[in-house]
């Protein structure tokens, strides 16, 4: 089975700080990481995946993150936080021994100081 | 453009009612999925399609029906088996195994 494990239901940082998002992950076999962000009331968008490869993954709007395989972590990061960050982050996981099927954190809420 | 399209984007049930949410694609990916999210709670899996006419139970299918009789429909039904129903709907497609999901924008359902 897989599951994924967010550290911290809610972060705050002020702007143009560093933004760190944890994301820890199990899995029995080699999995797919993904990030996702979601506005209110909307849809889930892509960030940014791991797949095989390179471990330094970079994604949308600066953001990016490490596949750590001993550490089974996936952290989100972005140097310098903008306003329009300010939203709800999931991070996900997959493998095709599950059927593909996307396992996702509870969600780490955002939020961006001015 | 290309994309998912879930209707409508508010739904206010009665109990006892049954109400169909509708999910279209013209991505032509084979893979589909509905989603329910609840504050807290990620997003837990209900439904998904690999196939036309096949679908398989996610992990809180009870109290909920799909149909795939059509590559880029997947309508979601929430009878009234489902007794805490309120909440917001995400239907997603995929194609490739290595790709992310896309996903609708959503519906919200709220039993009055």
């Amino acid at each position: 089975a897989q599951s994924v494990t967010q550290l911290g239901s809610h972060v705050s940082v002020s702007e143009g700080a560093l933004v760190l998002l944890r994301c820890n992950y199990s899995s029995s076999v080699p999995p797919y990481l993904f990030w996702y962000v979601q506005y209110p009331n909307q849809g889930l968008q892509l960030l940014l995946k791991y797949t095989t490869g390179a471990t330094l993954v970079k994604g949308i709007n600066g953001f990016e993150a490490e596949f750590k395989k001993s550490e089974t972590s996936f952290h989100l990061t972005k140097p310098s936080a903008h306003m329009s960050d300010a939203a709800e982050y999931f991070c996900a996981v997959s493998a095709r021994l599950y059927g593909n099927k996307l396992v996702f954190g509870a969600g780490t809420i955002l939020r961006v100081k001015s | 453009d290309g994309g998912i399209t879930q209707s409508p984007k508010y739904l206010f049930r009665k109990e006892g009612q049954n109400v169909t949410l509708s999910c279209e694609q013209n991505l032509n990916h084979d893979a589909m999925y509905w989603y329910r999210q609840d504050p807290g709670q990620g997003l837990r899996l209900i439904y998904y399609s690999q196939i036309v006419n096949d679908f398989q139970k996610g992990d809180i299918a009870e109290g909920y029906s799909v149909s795939r009789e059509k590559k880029e429909s997947f309508p979601l039904t929430v009878t009234s088996a489902q007794k805490n129903p309120t909440a917001f709907y995400l239907c997603a497609s995929r194609t490739g195994e290595a790709y992310g999901y896309t996903f609708g924008s959503g519906t919200r359902l709220t039993v009055v």
